[in-house]
């Protein structure tokens, strides 16, 4: 089946430095890629639509310049939080969508990465 | 923004028994998706019911859509410990969104 991988899994980071996590799909080409966070006993949030070769669209509220997305190959999507502050720690979780019919999987599914946890001291 | 609410927010049963629980949005989808998620943990993919699809079962679990209400439930019989863990619907609009929209989840405490 369609496996999407994150890294790293959790990360620790002092205020003030720069984090990147990747999101890779495996198995298939995603031509696009999704950003959540999910803030401790909430829901998921929409952060942000990343397409590859293409600019990210980000949702109402969040930060382009904060939180940075490169969508530079099929099977990669890198978010980069600069800057980090204590309330950007959070658990960011990634997806993947083919987009594609003919493809491994039913072209319309979603398939999400294990989730990033990152803790800012 | 989030697409609807879920009900109820926390959900606390005995082993054995079933646990049921709602799901309402606010538009029109293609599609709506119940994952599971346990804590800290990343997402389990439940089920999948498309918009022409009024039931579908899965195992223990039973999904219903009404389009009409715009409202989905799920209902897990015959839980276990195992399925304690919190519970979110998802979404797939008709609008040409392409991501998921998630409800606000609900809290299932299995008591052995």
């Amino acid at each position: 089946g369609a496996v999407v991988s994150q890294h790293p899994s959790w990360v620790i980071c002092k205020s003030g430095t720069s984090v990147k996590i990747e999101c890779r799909s495996l198995d298939f080409q995603a031509t696009t890629m999704f950003w959540y966070r999910q803030f401790p006993k909430q829901s998921l949030m929409l952060m942000a639509t990343s397409n590859e070769g293409s600019k990210a669209t980000y949702e109402q509220g969040v930060e382009k310049d904060k939180f940075l997305i490169n969508h530079a190959s099929l099977t990669l999507s890198t978010l980069t939080v600069t800057s980090a502050h204590p309330e950007d720690s959070s658990f960011y979780i990634c997806s993947a969508r083919e987009g594609v019919a003919g493809g491994l999987t039913s072209y319309n599914e979603q398939f999400f990465g294990p989730g990033t946890r990152l803790t800012v001291l | 923004s989030q697409q609807g609410e879920e009900d109820p927010q926390a959900l606390s049963i005995q082993e054995g028994e079933n646990a049921t629980m709602n799901c309402s949005y606010k538009t029109s989808i293609n599609n709506l998706q119940w994952y599971r998620q346990n804590s800290g943990r990343g997402l389990v993919h439940l089920i999948l019911i498309r918009s022409n699809e009024r039931e579908k079962h899965s195992g223990r679990l039973r999904v219903t859509l009404d389009t009409s209400k715009k409202s989905s439930s799920l209902l897990i019989t015959a839980s276990r410990a195992a399925d304690t863990a919190s519970y979110f619907c998802a979404t797939d609009l008709s609008t040409g969104r392409r991501a998921l929209t998630f409800g606000s989840g609900t809290r299932l405490q299995v008591q052995p």
